[in-house]
């Protein structure tokens, strides 16, 4: 079965660290580029960072505090969050890319792991 | 960063009728959008993208449509099952942006 699984969210404090990962299966996991994205109470969805084989980038709000990385041969990707604030409070998605002459699409996503950032 | 503004927020319609969203951009994306079904307690899934093409699996009664600044969302015989909440996105340029959702429940 192709999917994401993602873990690591739980209830921390502000300007505490969290690590999420997410464990992939089912494809090639190093031939696609990953995202993260998150989703907020209410229903608002935001991209927050992005991986290639070479090449990361960031929103702005989180550039400088969180950092993406990979590890194909365990099919892993993974979220560093650095001084977290309650603005970073929602789901955390990992999802899997596909790239197109418009532009990447997300065609897989997780099924999401919760941050909450509260003292 | 590009905003997206979907409207409406919130439709109700019933079952068999022909509901459209729209998705207006702030500056022109070509065809770089994608819309995503979102049903309650679950991940969002992948309905169309550049524009109009239907991802696989899709039902027929989804289409999409426009370029530019302005994209539809069609939803024919609208089912039980399509209700959700809709999210378009753009993926022309970084920051990639959602827009901010339509509700679709049945009457």
């Amino acid at each position: 079965e192709v999917k994401l699984v993602e873990s690591g969210g739980s209830l921390v404090q502000p300007g505490e660290s969290l690590r999420l990962s997410c464990t992939a299966s089912g494809f090639v996991f190093s031939a696609y580029n990953m995202h993260w994205v998150r989703q907020f109470t209410g229903g608002r969805l935001e991209w927050v960072s992005s991986i290639t084989s070479g090449n990361t980038e960031y929103l702005g709000s989180v550039k400088g505090r969180f950092t993406i990385s990979r590890e194909n041969a365990r099919n892993s990707l993974f979220l560093l969050m650095n001084s977290l604030t309650v603005e970073d409070t929602g789901i955390y998605f990992c999802a899997r890319v596909v790239h197109t002459n418009y532009g990447p699409h997300i065609d897989l996503w997780g099924q999401g792991t919760q941050v909450t950032v509260s003292s | 960063d590009i905003q997206l503004t979907q409207s409406p927020s919130f439709l109700s319609a019933s079952v068999g009728d022909r509901l459209t969203i729209t998705c207006r951009a702030s500056q022109g994306i070509s065809y770089s959008l994608a819309w995503y079904q979102q049903k309650p307690g679950k991940a969002p899934e992948l309905l169309i993208f550049s524009a109009s093409t239907l991802q696989g699996g899709v039902p027929s009664r989804f289409g999409g449509s426009g370029f530019g600044t302005e994209f539809v969302l069609t939803i024919n015989n609208l089912q039980p099952e399509d209700v959700a909440t809709y999210y378009c996105q753009q993926v022309k340029s970084s920051p990639l942006t959602f827009g901010g959702g339509t509700k679709v429940e049945i009457k």
